[in-house]
């Protein structure tokens, strides 16, 4: 079965501070997707970055960053700058093209930012 | 544009009553997908409708489970003689009919069985 894992079950950074939340995954498929989901304590589930497997160049938004080590099967989210607004839980998911698109999500980490 | 939306937002049901939870997608969206989240866990695939095709309901935990996506647009999850197990957020999301896309999701609906 595929799994994604999130080892990390609570984090905490100071702000303006930089952090990365750590994710690996356990996949044979050759052709598939990873994201990173925010999701505040609202609930609502926040696309942070995305990744396609077959590019090289890791995925960029603004202060967010990936490291995808695609050998390793893992991949990292970096947090620049960590405003007090970024604290949440953090999930990282893996898709797949050969399915349904169905996500599979880690267990998910919390994110504390200090003032 | 508008976004995914779920209705009720909070619902609370004695056990054994059945409940139904539901989902508008985002429009021009023809992928939808529920997943169901535990307290402090991550996302677990319930169900999922693409188009007119016959949906995926793999993720289905028991055949109490039951959903239903009418004109392409919004959905129904239906759980009959809720249990206390059942208590959950029950999550919705939609994504483009472009292959595999990012899916937006709507803020869930939280599922409390006393």
């Amino acid at each position: 079965a595929q799994t994604v894992t999130q080892s990390q079950p609570e984090m905490s950074v100071q702000e303006a501070e930089t952090v990365t939340l750590s994710c690996t995954y356990d996949t044979s498929e050759s052709d598939y997707y990873l994201f990173w989901y925010k999701q505040p304590p609202s609930r609502q589930m926040i696309l942070v970055i995305r990744q396609e497997a077959y590019k090289q160049q890791n995925a960029t938004e603004n202060r967010f960053s990936v490291n995808f080590q695609k050998a390793a099967k893992s991949f990292s989210l970096k947090i620049s700058d960590s405003q007090l607004g970024d604290a949440a839980m953090y999930f990282c998911a893996e898709g797949f093209s050969s399915n349904t698109g169905k996500l599979i999500f880690g267990q998910g980490t919390t994110l504390q930012v200090k003032p | 544009g508008a976004g995914v939306s779920q209705s009720p937002s909070n619902k609370v049901t004695e056990k054994g009553k059945d409940v139904e939870l539901r989902c508008d997608p985002i429009s021009g969206h023809t992928a939808l997908y529920w997943y169901r989240q535990s307290l402090g866990q991550g996302l677990e695939f319930l169900i999922y409708f693409q188009g007119n095709s016959a949906p995926d309901k793999s993720g289905l935990p028991s055949d109490r489970f039951s959903a239903e996506r009418t004109g392409g647009s919004v959905s129904t999850l239906t759980i009959q003689r809720t249990q206390q197990e059942d208590s959950a957020v029950y999550l919705c999301a939609s994504s483009p009919p472009r292959g595999l896309d990012t899916q937006y999701f709507g803020p869930g609906t939280r599922l409390t069985v006393l």
